[in-house]
């Protein structure tokens, strides 16, 4: 079955630091893009960022607002997508999906999805 | 950044009838490569989102055929022939053509 089983949300405290994993099951891993979107309280979907997979470069891109504070990586070895968070902030507070693009179809769309994890950014 | 516009942002139908949803973009999705990026998700309560269109008109795995997308450029639509009590949720378009990827606000859909 394919499946994909965020962990790591928690009460962080602004200024703090988090890092979400995202363990891959039922299909092969390394060959697929990966991204993370968030969902904040009762607001519509913002994509957060992907990263590519190695062999077409492994880089990552992100969204605005995240940039220089938000890390994707990945480990092909263990099938696990991270998400470093530093310098949380209010407005980060979210439910964070990993999805992985066209795992099941030929091209385009975010196919598989996550349960979803809770960030709450709060003193 | 692309800035994905949907309408209406609230649907209420009865069951059996039709609905559509638009989305705007503002600029044309179509990539290089041929392919035209428009994804639609539905996010049923309590759940998290699913792929139910992708590349303007290709239907995922176990949607109903009572669900098409159609459009090209920067105008398209999602439509529902006839509307089940299960279809109950918001809908999302997102562009995918460049980085970053956006969603459109997301439509609502009740069913009266």
């Amino acid at each position: 079955e394919v499946q994909l089983v965020e962990s790591g949300g928690n009460l962080v405290k602004p200024g703090g630091s988090l890092r979400l994993s995202c363990a891959a099951s039922g299909f092969t891993f390394s060959n697929v893009w990966m991204n993370w979107v968030r969902q904040a309280p009762g607001k519509g979907l913002e994509w957060v960022g992907r990263i590519k997979s190695k062999v077409d470069g492994g880089t990552a891109d992100y969204a605005a607002p995240v940039i220089g504070r938000f890390t994707i990586s990945r480990d092909d070895s263990k099938n696990i997508l991270y998400l470093q968070m530093n310098s949380l902030k209010a407005e980060d507070t979210a439910v964070y999906y990993c999805t992985g693009d066209h795992v099941l179809i030929a091209v385009g769309g975010m196919d598989v999805w996550g349960q979803g994890t809770t960030v709450t950014v709060s003193s | 950044d692309i800035v994905m516009t949907q309408s209406p942002l609230s649907l209420s139908v009865t069951p059996g009838e039709p609905a559509s949803i638009s989305c705007r973009s503002s600029q044309s999705l179509l990539h290089s490569n041929g392919y035209t990026y428009l994804d639609w998700y539905l996010q049923k309560p309590g759940q998290s989102p699913q792929l139910l269109i992708y590349v303007v008109s290709n239907r995922a795995s176990g949607v109903p055929d009572r669900f098409s997308g159609s459009g090209s450029g920067t105008d398209f639509t999602l439509k529902i022939s006839r509307v089940e009590a299960e279809d109950v949720g918001v809908y999302y378009c997102m562009q995918a053509p460049r980085t970053p990827f956006t969603f459109g606000q997301g439509t609502k859909l009740e069913i009266k």
